[in-house]
């Protein structure tokens, strides 16, 4: 079965670190496109990150909001998209989704999401 | 940077009716547009692709339709389950960025 599961999020100080996890199963994540969003309590839908498909060296693209401070990476080993968050802020709070392209061959919408994992970030 | 606006913001509308959401990019997308449903504490669900090809396993009332710079989203004969709040997003690689729509709430009358 083709699935992301979300890990890692939680409660954070203002101005600290978090990474997260987004485990693959049933394809590999190094041939996909794959992005990261997130939703605000009571906010709409929020694009942050994306990275291309293909080995080290992919493309990756950033929201203006977390750019400098995020970085979106993938192990193929583990078959894993992480999402390293830096210089956390109050904004920052949200639910954080991965998901999968439908394609893998070009960039297409986003298919296959994982459930969320919640960050809070407070003083 | 590009942006997405979508209208209305709010809909209210009652079972059985044909609802339309207008998504409009700030320039030329061609057809890299898709069209998701998000429902309180669930992961979005992938609606509409490239504008107007319905993903596998949706409702043939949901359909989309546009290109370049202007997109719609029809739902008809709206039903109980599709009290949700829908959302476009661009994803033409020849920019940067892949930003949401503001949202769309649809809500019983």
């Amino acid at each position: 079965e083709v699935q992301l599961v979300e890990s890692g999020g939680g409660l954070v100080q203002r101005g600290g670190s978090l990474r997260l996890s987004c485990a693959a199963s049933g394809f590999t994540v190094s041939n996909n496109y794959m992005t990261w969003v997130r939703q605000a309590p009571g906010k709409g839908l929020e694009w942050v990150s994306l990275i291309y498909r293909g080995g080290s060296g992919a493309n990756t693209y950033y929201a203006d909001s977390v750019k400098g401070r995020f970085t979106i990476s993938r192990d193929s080993s583990k078959n894993t998209l992480f999402l390293q968050m830096n210089s956390l802020k109050d904004e920052d709070t949200a639910v954080y989704y991965c998901a999968r392209d439908r394609s893998g061959g070009f960039l297409d919408a986003f298919d296959i999401w994982g459930q969320g994992t919640m960050v809070t970030v407070s003083s | 940077d590009i942006q997405m606006t979508q209208s209305p913001s709010t809909l209210s509308a009652s079972v059985g009716d044909r609802v339309t959401i207008t998504c409009r990019a700030s320039q030329s997308i061609r057809h890299w547009l898709a069209w998701y449903q998000k429902k309180p504490g669930k992961a979005p669900n992938l609606l509409i692709y490239q504008a107007s090809n319905l993903e596998s396993g949706v409702p043939s009332r949901f359909s989309g339709s546009g290109s370049g710079t202007e997109f719609t989203l029809t739902i008809s004969n709206l039903q109980p389950d599709d009290f949700a709040t829908y959302y476009c997003q661009q994803y033409n690689g020849d920019f940067p960025s892949f930003p949401f729509g503001g949202g769309t709430k649809v809500e019983i009358k």
